[in-house]
């Protein structure tokens, strides 16, 4: 079964708004990713959020991990049409050796 | 550099016919990674090598084989294709073992079973 579901499905923005995608799991974990897959390719990796960190920036992406609820969110500021692609957050277990992912945010981004 | 190479990028099958997926990394990573992607499913993991030498079963693994044939390569086997088997498959490496660092993502398999 999946250990992180992202929310919402679909999501669809003007260009220049922000977006937020979230993502519950429901085991204790050591660290939390997010991916984007743009349509037909491979997925990218963005950001990398420990279980002893609350917040991560990197460029226009800002990350939140609340352990205490098992949940994180992703928020994409000033997006882009390039932003547009389906975003994933991927879990551990603690102690394995396996990420695990969720069913992904579909996120379009209207010019 | 070439990271994560996979091949083919395309097949299609009969049902009951056989195949072997290939990826190979080029970061001299430790752990490599298949997993495969549906419509509404995400990505699930169907098996891991951790290290050279060592291999794992993920969440799905029933119909599938793999070899860890050296630290480079990672081979997924389909030893009698079947319809469900339908969907695009991802090879990944990471440098640490473990789930504790990036993963990076070849550019997939598209696989059809009639």
């Amino acid at each position: 079964s999946q250990q992180g579901e992202e929310d919402p499905q679909a999501l669809s923005i003007q260009e220049g708004e922000n977006a937020t995608m979230n993502c519950s799991y429901k085991t204790s974990i050591n660290n939390l990713q997010w991916y984007r897959q743009n349509s037909g390719r491979g997925l990218v990796h963005l950001i990398l959020i420990r279980s002893n960190e609350r917040e991560k920036h990197s460029g226009r992406l800002r990350v939140t991990l609340d352990t205490s609820k098992k949940s994180s969110s992703l928020l994409i500021t000033a997006s882009r049409a390039a932003d547009t692609a389906s975003y994933f957050c991927a879990t551990d277990h603690q102690g394995a050796q396996k990420l695990v992912f969720g069913q992904g945010t579909r996120l379009t981004i209207n010019p | 550099n070439a990271g994560v190479t996979q091949t083919p990028k395309f097949q299609v099958l009969k049902t009951g016919q056989s195949m072997t997926l290939q990826c190979a990394q080029d970061m001299n990573h430790n752990s490599m990674y298949w997993y495969r992607q549906d419509p509404g499913m995400g990505l699930r993991l169907i098996y891991y090598s951790a290290s050279e030498g060592t291999t794992d079963k993920g969440e799905v693994p029933n119909g599938y084989n793999v070899s860890r044939l050296n630290k480079r390569e990672f081979s997924l086997r389909l030893e009698s294709a079947a319809p469900s088997q339908t969907s695009v498959y991802f090879c990944a490496s990471s440098r640490e073992g473990g789930a504790t660092g990036e993963l990076f993502f070849g550019e997939g398999s598209r696989l059809t079973v009639l």
